[in-house]
Order: structure tokens, then C-alpha cells, then sequence
């Protein structure tokens, strides 16, 4: 079983849907999670960081923490075309990451105008 | 936030030659810097730990004499594929903390092809 399992789509949705995106993990002591965009041959981009359980929000991305379930959500809103990309959950037992960042496979998405 | 440039962006490269990839920390300086490679359709894979002024940390199964990492000043680390071969093909990519909080920034990633 890998640590973090995650669905990788492809997920296609039509322009304005609300998206959800999910990861489920085996390892309790995970204490802080993100989502990281990743576009076609680029680099991950940070979109949301958040410590324990409980919600985060900033613009149309809202982040949820289930640590009793072990299950991460990313929520996008009003999604664009331009979200369009590959999205991964990432989680580590320590604030600094140390290089143990895990990653999960990463949910490709695709949004149709 | 913090910037981490990476360069080349592609290259393509004969068997058997060396190529060299740099990561920079443009507006912060970075003690430790990593290097992940991923496969298309698939997750990102820690190689290394570089370090600043002393031997990079390689992960388990990663050979050390063909991924020579150097870290040679706060803002600079370089990951050399040495010898390379097709199947050293694929996406690399460096990353280092920053900002307060050490989120970690990752470079925009090297395509290598070896032909």
C-alpha cells in the first residue's frame, strides 16, 4: 500500500463546475498537507498549505483535512480552463519538510470551456 | 513567494555523455536543496538532498556515481547525469525552502533526453 493514494483521472469538467479533489493516506503522524498545480512539463506550484485538520481558503480553492480519515480534499470553484492541470497533494510529519515530502500520484484535470 | 530557477529546461543528449542541471535560489538562500525525478503520469520521486557545504544525502537505490550533486554556494546546486543512458531519460526537477514558513519552491524542471 503506498502512503498516499491518489486518483489519477483523468477528470474532465465542463467551465464553471465545482471540482473535487481528493487524497487518502496512511500515515497518522502527517501533520502538514498541501496542494501543489502542476502544469505540463513545469515545475509544482504551491497553491494551499495547512497544518492538522480543518479548512483553508484563498479565492476560489478551499483545502480540507480530515486527519480522523486520513483524507485531504482541494475544492476549486468556478473552475476555468485555466486549471487545467495536474494537481498533486503532498504531506509531511515535520514543518520543515526536510525532503520527506510525500507526494500523491497526482489527479490530472481538465476543464472544457 | 520565494523563486527557484532551474535550467536548461530540455536538453537531448547522445549515450554516453555527461550533462549538467542547475537549480538556483534567486531571492533567498538555500542550505538544502532537493532534486526529484519524475516519469510521465507519475508522481514526483526524491532522488537527493543537497547540502551546502558538504556530501548530498542520496535516497535508496539511487546511485551516487551517476547523479553527481554539487552544492556549491547558498544559492546553487548542480545535479551532473553522468554517463547517461535512454532509460536516465525523463523530467527532473530541484526544489528548496524558503520563505518563513520553508515551504518548499521547486524549479520549473529539465527534460532529458538521452538518444
Amino acid at each position: 500500500q503506498k502512503e498516499v493514494e491518489q486518483d489519477p483521472g483523468p477528470l474532465s469538467v465542463p467551465e464553471g463546475a465545482i471540482v473535487s479533489l481528493n487524497c487518502t493516506y496512511s500515515n497518522s503522524a502527517f501533520q502538514y498537507f498541501m496542494w501543489y498545480r502542476q502544469y505540463s512539463r513545469k515545475g509544482p506550484e504551491l497553491l494551499m498549505y495547512t497544518y492538522s485538520s480543518g479548512n483553508k481558503e484563498d479565492g476560489r480553492f478551499t483545502a480540507q483535512v480530515d486527519k480522523s480519515s486520513k483524507y485531504i480534499s482541494l475544492f476549486i470553484r468556478d473552475s476555468q480552463p485555466s486549471d487545467s492541470a495536474t494537481y498533486l497533494c503532498a504531506m509531511s510529519e515535520v514543518r520543515n519538510q526536510g525532503g520527506k515530502l510525500i507526494f500523491g500520484q497526482g489527479t490530472e484535470l481538465s476543464v472544457k470551456p | 513567494g520565494a523563486v527557484v530557477s532551474q535550467h536548461p529546461s530540455w536538453v537531448i543528449c547522445k549515450s554516453g555523455t555527461s550533462v549538467k542541471i542547475e537549480c538556483r535560489s534567486l531571492d533567498f538562500q538555500a542550505t538544502t536543496m532537493f532534486w526529484y525525478r519524475q516519469f510521465p503520469k507519475q508522481s514526483l520521486m526524491l532522488m537527493a538532498t543537497s547540502n551546502e557545504g558538504s556530501k548530498a544525502t542520496y535516497e535508496q537505490g539511487v546511485e551516487k556515481d551517476k547523479f553527481l550533486i554539487n552544492h556549491a554556494s547558498l544559492t546553487l546546486s548542480t545535479l551532473t547525469v553522468t554517463s547517461a543512458h535512454p532509460e536516465d531519460s525523463s523530467f527532473y526537477i530541484c526544489s528548496a525552502p524558503g520563505g518563513r514558513d520553508e515551504k518548499l519552491f521547486f524549479g520549473s524542471g529539465t527534460q532529458l533526453s538521452v538518444l
